[in-house]
């Protein structure tokens, strides 16, 4: 166990509609970072929070947007679903900057699927 | 940015075999090069990681090594065994920077 709690673990949904996605890091840490792994493909990032404010981004489409809360959770919003939507969606958390302070630290994902 | 390749994107090796995976990255400043290894269905998680000031890191049957001048690193496993496969994901980041993963190696061990 990673620390780091997301939900829902499995979406299904249509197109067309918007789901969120939450997030919950582990205690302590301040990053968060959303990462989208479509079948058989890379970590493809789309954005970090440190915070509470946005940090990076990466190549995360208008149609999404993203928020860290004052608690330090966060939630990933999905709207205008298209079927190419369909992946698992990977939040992350580290104690600082990935990198400066170590390990990031994975939640199970939250595997969406577009019908 | 940051940008890492990663090769090869498969990697079918037997059982007790060794296995190399290679990484090269852009960015002259980067100096903390993790390796994640993520099962079927799982999160990736971390194995090993090496920072700059460093040639080589080994734990127990994995080690990388870092090539700064040539701006590669390798991650290599030793002895395999089943357990060993899975996609294996490198990345670098400079300091306060986020981390840039490549896009993945699928290591088979067959048995």
């Amino acid at each position: 166990d990673s620390g780091v709690t997301q939900t829902p673990k499995h979406l299904i949904t249509a197109t067309g509609q918007r789901v969120t996605l939450r997030c919950s890091p582990r205690s302590g840490d301040l990053s968060v970072y959303w990462y989208q792994q479509s079948l058989d493909q890379g970590l493809q990032f789309l954005i970090q929070y440190y915070n509470g404010e946005e940090r990076a981004k990466g190549n995360i489409l208008e149609r999404f947007s993203a928020q860290q809360f004052p608690d330090l959770h966060s939630e990933l919003n999905l709207s205008s679903l298209e079927l190419g939507d369909s992946a698992l969606y990977f939040c992350a958390s580290s104690v600082g900057v990935a990198g400066v302070t170590g390990e990031l630290f994975f939640g199970e994902g939250s595997r969406l699927t577009v019908l | 940015g940051e940008n890492v390749e990663q090769h090869p994107s498969t990697l079918s090796v037997q059982e007790g075999d060794s296995a190399v995976i290679k990484c090269t990255y852009s960015d002259s400043a980067s100096n903390y090069f993790p390796w994640y290894k993520q099962e079927l269905g799982k999160r990736p998680q971390l194995i090993i990681d090496i920072r700059s000031n460093v040639g080589e890191k080994k734990d127990q049957r994995i080690a990388v090594t870092l090539n700064k001048t040539a701006k590669h690193f390798s991650l290599h496993i030793t002895e395999t065994q089943p357990e060993d496969s899975a996609v294996y994901f490198c990345a670098a980041s400079r300091a306060g920077n986020m981390l840039t993963f490549g896009g993945g190696t699928r290591l088979m061990v067959k048995p």
